[in-house]
């Protein structure tokens, strides 16, 4: 009954770290997403996954890059982090792209780079 | 380009008073459309989707093709209802893509 799981739920770092942010799905979806959740923004699409073995850019990605590891597991990288990237960030999933049922979202990570 | 618009960032209403959340769209066609729904520190949960014309916890949405518009409606707020809530929009197709991109969302304040 897990759904979507995300972790860590909370990170701090230091400007120019780097870190990994997981996200898996227990529900055999096809497709995976990434968002960031700004104030006054809302939610951004940072990458996407249609399929296993696909990725795609979304309206923010510069500063990112994804993995789709297998059909489970979608990470999402900071290679250096910066104080803009300073969000709460949101993995998500569905059965297909645009499906819809509509997306199934995990409880997010709460990330603040200093 | 094809984008989905809730012209309010806060909507503030007493408890027990009509609420109506604005959503339109660019989009031609038929869209599919959604709305979403996050309570405080929670994950965002799907709250309705138009083409099954559900009532959700007493909240509708009706698409309107004439007015591209797809507003969240509720005839008698409850305390319990103050969240955020987004539009979704349908896929942004693009050569067999999908873009699923969100609306900047309205903060709902039921007061009491």
């Amino acid at each position: 009954n897990a759904g979507v799981t995300q972790t860590p739920k909370f990170q701090v770092l230091k400007t120019g770290q780097s870190m990994t942010l997981q996200c898996a799905q227990d529900m055999n979806h096809n497709s995976m997403y990434w968002y960031r959740q700004d104030p006054g923004m809302g939610l951004r699409l940072i990458y996407y996954s249609a399929s296993e073995g696909t990725t795609d850019k979304g309206e923010v990605p510069n500063g990112y890059n994804v993995s789709r590891l297998n059909k489970r597991e979608f990470s999402l990288r900071l290679e250096s982090a910066a104080p803009s990237q300073t969000s709460v960030y949101f993995c998500a999933s569905s059965a297909t792209p645009g499906t819809a049922y509509g997306y199934t979202f995990g409880s997010g990570t709460r990330l603040t780079v200093v | 380009a094809q984008r989905v618009t809730q012209p309010e960032k806060l909507l503030s209403v007493f408890k027990g008073a009509p609420v109506e959340l604005k959503c339109n769209y660019s989009y031609s066609g038929s869209p599919e459309l959604f709305w979403y729904v996050q309570y405080s520190r929670q994950r965002l949960q799907l709250l309705l989707r138009h083409i099954s014309r559900e009532s959700i916890k007493g909240f509708t949405a009706d698409l309107n093709k004439g007015e591209t518009s797809f507003h969240l409606k509720k005839p008698f707020a409850q305390e319990e209802d103050s969240a955020m809530y987004y539009c979704a929009p349908p896929r942004g197709s693009r050569a067999g893509t999908y873009k699923y991109i969100f609306g900047t969302g309205t903060r709902l304040k039921v007061l009491a």
